[in-house]
């Protein structure tokens, strides 16, 4: 079958730098993606890795590891705003799969 | 203002009764997208579309159909309602692959 893990909860305090990492295992893969959504909004981008390595963006960065079906999501001086949930999605030539998503709670 | 609109944004309706959820686009994006959002399950794919005519099943088709005719409008349809398709639906587009999906604020759909 075709599934994405990413644990449900992760807890930070302000100012501090949190990791959510996704582990894949889909028939195909095109790239690993991520999106935030906020309680009653709608999913955001926030990177996408087509190919291993780094991406950064600001404050977030994104890590692709192909040969291990494995990425994450760093998110860096963690602000109040970034309490959300969070979503690995793999890229599986257009049809697209969705990880459960990750709460993340910042406390200041 | 780029932007996915959806509508209705809320609606109760009651089984077997047909509905037409509208999605447009004013990105000018090719590749369009369904998507059912439940408690703990995440998001999942319903239909996808590369361009106009061009439509596929995606994780979860069954009890749906679309259509692409043009290419700013991608409309999801319940021929026949039933409550296990009461949800949070999102309509999502990008410019050529789902690589970076811009998403409509949802349509949350009750189905008694």
């Amino acid at each position: 079958g075709q599934s994405l893990e990413q644990p449900s909860e992760v807890t930070a305090v302000e100012g501090a730098i949190v990791q959510i990492n996704c582990t894949y295992q889909t028939s195909g893969f095109y790239g690993l993606s991520w999106y935030q959504q906020h309680d009653g909004g709608a999913p955001t981008f926030l990177s996408y890795n087509g190919l291993d390595g780094l991406e950064e963006t600001g404050r977030f960065s994104s890590f692709l590891s192909r040969s291990d079906s494995y990425g994450y999501l760093l998110l860096q001086e963690l602000q109040m705003k970034d309490s959300a949930s969070y979503f690995c999605a793999v890229n599986n030539n257009n049809d697209m799969r969705f990880g459960a998503g990750t709460r993340l709670t910042v406390k200041p | 203002e780029a932007q996915v609109t959806q509508n209705p944004r809320y609606l109760i309706t009651v089984t077997g009764k047909k509905l037409t959820v509208t999605c447009s686009q004013n990105m000018n994006h090719e590749y369009m997208s369904w998507y059912r959002q439940d408690p703990g399950l995440g998001l999942r794919q319903i239909y996808y579309s590369m361009n106009v005519e061009v439509t596929d099943k995606g994780d979860v088709p069954e009890g749906y159909k679309v259509s692409r005719k043009e290419k700013r409008n991608f409309p999801l349809i319940l021929e026949s309602p039933s409550p296990n398709q009461t949800s949070l639906y999102f309509c999502a587009s990008s410019r050529q692959e789902a690589n970076v999906l811009t998403f409509g604020a949802g349509s949350r759909l009750t189905v008694l």
